[in-house]
């Protein structure tokens, strides 16, 4: 069946630092692929999503490229600051109509100053 | 829009207890979607519903559970009875469709419940 897979965390970075945070998904077709991010007492909340291959999802200086080649969403971002601190899910949501999306483990981010 | 709504947010309650946790998802949004998040298992999907029908109900740990959609408005996820091994923490997700597109899930602030 459909998994995504993230990479173990937590992860622990200084302020301005670059990060990386890899997921792989295994799936039919051309699914649509997400990230989310949990902040600290929240609910989820969409950070970037992308729709086919090569596409780039963007938002808050965060980036992703669904690379079909390799199966893979992994999430960058430049310098991280602080705030970015929380718990970051990907996410794929398999073809066809249904609007079910199937979770990675989420990997817990700690960016200290 | 005041996004999704999730009553109570937090919930205490003793072993043998019924619970009752209480969605309304955003206005306009076709489908509904109930998720349970521990430590131990992450986010799992329980249950989610198409213009108020439950569609995909396999993640329901149990026949202790169960979940009702009477209207566009409104959802509810009741567990009879509960116990220790049920502290979580429940959300709802809403999302337009079903449909092709991919549409964003917007999810509730979450309920917080601790059976003691």
């Amino acid at each position: 069946g459909d998994s995504v897979t993230q990479m173990e965390g937590p992860v622990t970075l200084s302020e301005e630092a670059f990060l990386t945070i890899n997921c792989t998904y295994t799936a039919t077709g051309y699914p649509s692929l997400f990230w989310y991010v949990q902040y600290p007492g929240e609910g989820l909340q969409l950070l970037l999503k992308a729709t086919k291959a090569d596409d780039k999802g963007s938002n808050k200086g965060f980036e992703a490229t669904y690379r079909k080649e390799t199966t893979s969403f992994h999430l960058e971002k430049g310098s991280v600051q602080v705030s970015d601190s929380a718990v970051y899910f990907c996410a794929l949501k398999p073809l066809g109509g249904a609007q079910k999306l199937v979770f990675g483990q989420g990997t817990r981010l700690t960016i200290n100053p | 829009d005041a996004g999704v709504i999730q009553s109570p947010r937090h919930e205490v309650t003793e072993m043998g207890q019924e619970v009752t946790l209480r969605c309304k998802p955003i206005s306009g949004h076709n489908s509904l979607f109930w998720y349970r998040q521990t430590m131990m298992r992450g986010l799992e999907l329980l249950i989610y519903f198409n213009n108020n029908v439950p569609i995909d109900d396999s993640g329901m740990p149990e026949d202790r559970f169960s979940a009702k959609m009477p209207n566009a408005s409104f959802s509810t996820l009741k567990i009879q009875p509960s116990e220790p091994r049920d502290s979580a923490v429940y959300f709802c997700a809403s999302t337009q469709g079903p449909g092709q597109g991919p549409y964003e899930q917007y999810f509730g602030p979450g309920t917080r419940l601790t059976v003691t």
